[in-house]
């Protein structure tokens, strides 16, 4: 089962403009993470952020926690083509990381 | 240092064949994990072994699935027999254990993708 739902399901936008995914899910987490995927490759991490974080940075990226509403963004400033990619969310609990991933937001940077 | 291994990474079958994915985790991560990517969709855990134990494995279909993990390092999951539906990109990954001192970040494997005719 699939806990985690991304918003947009795919976004397109230009080299130098900021990308916002969003994330809601359903149950009480430990712990959120976000993963980039490329067209055929494996997931790769990007950050985690913890129930008790409101908010972290890891270079050009931004993300936020918001446990009453149950939802995270994540925001990746100046975006380059290289980011384009599809990116999913991925909730954790006491009991693990990466338990429930989302759907996906496919993100489409041209130059 | 050496990443997830898996093979194969392309595997055609036809139904009711027997296929088995192999897994090899970075060396010292305790925790190893399965997923099932169906195209367009995000990854749908399987399967997750602490060293050699299964410590969920309420998503795994185990009618036709099983997994393995002896010796708590590398891992087996097959499938047999092969239905239609399973056609999916198999991915594996390890992780530090969730109460050790690790980050909780995921290492995938590159997946197997598997067609069953």
């Amino acid at each position: 089962s699939q806990q985690g739902e991304e918003d947009p399901q795919a976004l397109s936008i230009q080299e130098g403009e900021n990308a916002t995914m969003n994330c809601s899910y359903k149950t009480s987490i430990n712990n959120l993470q976000w993963y980039r995927q490329n067209s055929g490759r494996g997931l790769v991490h990007l950050i985690l952020i913890r129930s008790n974080e409101r908010e972290k940075h890891s270079g050009r990226l931004r993300v936020t926690l918001d446990t009453s509403k149950k939802s995270s963004s994540l925001l990746i400033t100046a975006s380059r083509a290289a980011d384009t990619a599809s990116y999913f969310c991925a909730t954790g609990s006491n009991s693990g990381y990466a338990l429930n991933f989302g759907k996906g937001t496919s993100l489409l940077v041209t130059p | 240092e050496a990443g997830v291994v898996q093979s194969p990474r392309y595997k055609i079958i036809e139904k009711k064949q027997p296929v088995a994915f192999w897994c090899n985790p970075i060396s010292g991560h305790n925790t190893l994990y399965w997923y099932r990517q169906n195209l367009g969709q995000g990854p749908e855990l399987l399967i997750r072994y602490e060293n050699e134990e299964a410590v969920d494995d309420s998503q795994l279909p185990k009618d036709r699935f099983s997994a393995e993990r002896l010796k708590g390092v590398d891992s087996t999951l097959k499938i047999q027999p092969a239905e239609l539906g399973d056609s999916a990109v198999y991915l594996c990954a390890s992780s530090d254990s969730l109460w050790g001192s690790g980050t909780g970040e995921l290492f995938f494997g590159e997946g197997s993708r598997l067609t069953v005719l």
